[in-house]
């Protein structure tokens, strides 16, 4: 079993629409990221959330934006987004880079 | 940034046979971790293995840290075996940020 949790399991959502993605943990884990995964492709780092200091990695588009209420949530706030971010949303916790990383069992998003 | 190749990419074994997945990385890491994806997505960690060797039941891994490389042992394959394998490290100077190889694929038949 998973310590790390994610809400949605599934969503679906229109270009116009705002949700937000939800990750939780429960390890006392200082670092937490979010990952972008397309079909066929490996996972793609997004925002690494470090001892309350964010990292973007910069190629992300701002219709994406990370939010860290405490050390033991994450959420990633989703706007206007575009059928090309259709894809497995996945959330990782860790005592702090660059230490083991444990997976969540993400989001399936699909954008219509 | 660092670059992080995997081989085969495709591997296709029948039930009970070895096998060795490898990983190949360009620079010095801090992490290395091995995981497999199973069909449902959920990436569950095997070894976190930056240098060294580990065992865990069917599955070992050794990691060459001044050769650049790591290897995943599977020994007696089993059908639930099957899924994505990917190798995962954080370069020395990444900032924390890991990087995914591009995976192999295996499957396991009856």
């Amino acid at each position: 079993d998973t310590e790390v949790t994610q809400t949605p399991k599934h969503l679906v959502m229109g270009m116009t629409n705002k949700k937000s993605l939800k990750c939780e943990q429960h390890m006392g884990h200082r670092a937490m990221y979010w990952y972008k995964q397309k079909a066929k492709k490996p996972p793609e780092l997004m925002f690494v959330y470090s001892y309350e200091k964010l990292s973007i990695n910069e190629s992300v588009p701002s219709r994406f934006s990370p939010e860290c209420p405490n050390s033991s949530l994450l959420n990633l706030h989703l706007h206007a987004l575009q059928p090309e971010d259709s894809a497995l949303y996945l959330c990782a916790s860790s005592q702090g880079p660059p230490n083991t990383q444990y997976f969540g069992p993400g989001t399936r998003l699909t954008v219509l | 940034g660092i670059q992080v190749e995997q081989s085969p990419p495709d591997l296709i074994l029948q039930e009970g046979a070895n096998s060795t997945l490898r990983c190949n990385f360009s620079d010095s890491v801090n992490n290395l971790q091995w995981f497999h994806q199973n069909p449902w997505g959920q990436l569950i960690n095997l070894f976190y293995i930056p240098s060294g060797t580990k065992q865990n039941g069917r599955l070992s891994a050794t990691t060459v840290a001044t050769e650049r490389y790591s290897l995943l042992y599977i020994s007696s394959s089993q059908t639930t075996d099957s899924g994505v394998y990917f190798c995962a490290v954080i370069g020395g100077t990444n900032a924390g940020k890991s990087t995914f190889g591009d995976g192999t694929t295996l499957t396991v038949k009856p």
